[in-house]
């Protein structure tokens, strides 16, 4: 049973378009994550957060943003979406650093 | 810059064979590597190693650490259809995981 979930599953939208990716957890970690993955690549970090009202940049660079308004709640936003930002994000999350990341499903984005 | 590198990236077995997955990490402030099985889904949890030398079993699936070489490998014993997959190598600092690319298994009947 997941305790973390993400939605949607797939998504294809057009370039230009403004998308959220929602991510919720119900464990009450504090920190949570997202990675972005490609066929063949490493996991990239995009964003991660300790906190309520705690978020930082990654160490991939991306046009994306996430806000985290409450401790269950992990949203990321793309402004406005580019083929280039076709990918798998996944989103998780973990008690503290002594401890493994909990993932969601993920959501694989196309955009056309 | 911390890089974590899994080999092979791939590899094609029959069920029953033993395989042997490879992860080198250089990770700053390391503390722990974590393996991971991912299907068709999210990545699910297999390992956690912080001490070197100590094995971790799991029915089929064991693994070690070896944090003077700086390697762990993951092992698969009496491999089956079901453990086709990608496996996941993760270093673990300060905030978050370094991964690496990933071997993906074929067992074939």
């Amino acid at each position: 049973e997941a305790d973390i979930y993400q939605t949607p599953r797939y998504l294809v939208i057009g370039t230009g378009k403004k998308i959220t990716l929602e991510c919720s957890q119900t464990m009450g970690h504090d920190k949570m994550y997202w990675y972005q993955q490609d066929p063949g690549m490493e996991l990239h970090l995009i964003h991660y957060s300790y906190g309520v009202n705690s978020t930082e940049k990654g160490d991939l660079s991306s046009e994306s943003t996430v806000s985290r308004i409450r401790t269950e709640h992990f949203p990321l936003t793309l402004e406005s979406a580019r083929p280039s930002h076709t990918s798998q994000y996944l989103c998780a999350s973990r008690e503290d650093e002594r401890t493994g990341y909990t993932f969601g499903s993920g959501t694989r984005l196309t955009v056309v | 810059e911390d890089k974590v590198v899994q080999s092979p990236l791939s590899l094609v077995v029959h069920e029953g064979d033993t395989v042997t997955l490879n992860c080198s990490y250089e990770v700053t402030n390391f503390r722990s590597l974590l393996w991971y099985k991912q299907e068709k889904k999210a990545p699910t949890f297999l390992f956690m190693l912080t001490s070197s030398g100590i094995e971790k079993k799991s029915g089929r699936l064991s693994s070690i650490l070896d944090k003077k070489e700086l390697f762990s490998i993951l092992n698969i014993t009496a491999t089956q259809t079901g453990d086709s997959a990608i496996y996941l190598c993760a270093g673990g600092a300060g905030y978050a995981l370094n991964f690496g690319k990933g071997t993906s298994l074929l067992v074939t009947p």
